[in-house]
């Protein structure tokens, strides 16, 4: 079984649009982090949420953690072709120093 | 430049033959870790070290070994490839929770 459950596994939208994805656990992580992977490279860190019902900004990004540090979700407003990517959502399961487990990623397109 | 170095980005080898990744950070980060990426299954871990000399299994350990005999070197090593393990690999270190991750390196057994 995944910890971490991504929806949807595929979204694919024109420029303008707004997105919401989402990634819930049955499980309470300290912190739940979010990640972008663009063809060819190593995922990189969008943001990190710790505290309940937490709201993050990343310009046209919002990140959401739930209140029960369940889940979170990912809002994009105005979708560009340049958000095109996988978005991995990530938590640290006991310690914060411990593994990190990663769901299993929504992939975005954007088309112009 | 902090960074995570794998080497090499990209291998065709044959069944049986032995090979090294080799993995390196310049971060000084304690924690670091191997993940193999396939459509559909995500980052899978497959071994994680919480520092030097200290390794444990990941999710898919089997046919993988691993060493740590230095804080910025984690090389993951292949005794016998076999066709499943064709795959994109990818290193990563830790600071707390933020992962930083090498380019991947894209390995194909045939």
């Amino acid at each position: 079984t995944q910890l971490l459950e991504q929806s949807p596994q595929f979204l694919s939208i024109q420029e303008g649009e707004n997105l919401t994805v989402y990634c819930n656990s049955s499980s309470v992580f300290s912190s739940l982090q979010w990640y972008r992977q663009e063809p060819g490279e190593g995922p990189v860190l969008l943001v990190t949420v710790v505290t309940g019902g937490e709201v993050k900004k990343l310009k046209r990004l919002t990140f959401q953690f739930g209140d029960a540090r369940k889940d979170s979700s990912l809002h994009i407003t105005a979708a560009q072709p340049g958000d095109t990517g996988l978005y991995l959502c990530a938590g640290p399961k006991g310690s914060t120093l411990g593994r990190l487990y990663f769901g299993r990623g929504t992939q975005l397109t954007v088309w112009p | 430049e902090a960074q995570v170095t794998q080497n090499p980005r990209y291998l065709i080898t044959v069944t049986g033959k032995k090979l090294t990744v080799t993995c390196s950070q310049n971060m000084n980060h304690e924690y670091m870790s191997w993940y193999r990426q396939d459509p559909g299954l995500g980052l899978r871990q497959i071994y994680y070290s919480m520092n030097v000399e200290v390794t444990d299994k990941g999710d898919v350990p089997e046919g993988y070994k691993v060493s740590r005999k230095e804080k910025r070197n984690f090389p993951l090593i292949l005794e016998s490839p076999s066709p499943n393990q064709t795959s994109l690999y990818f290193c990563a270190s830790k600071r707390n929770t933020e992962a930083f991750f090498g380019q991947g390196t894209r390995l194909t057994v045939v």
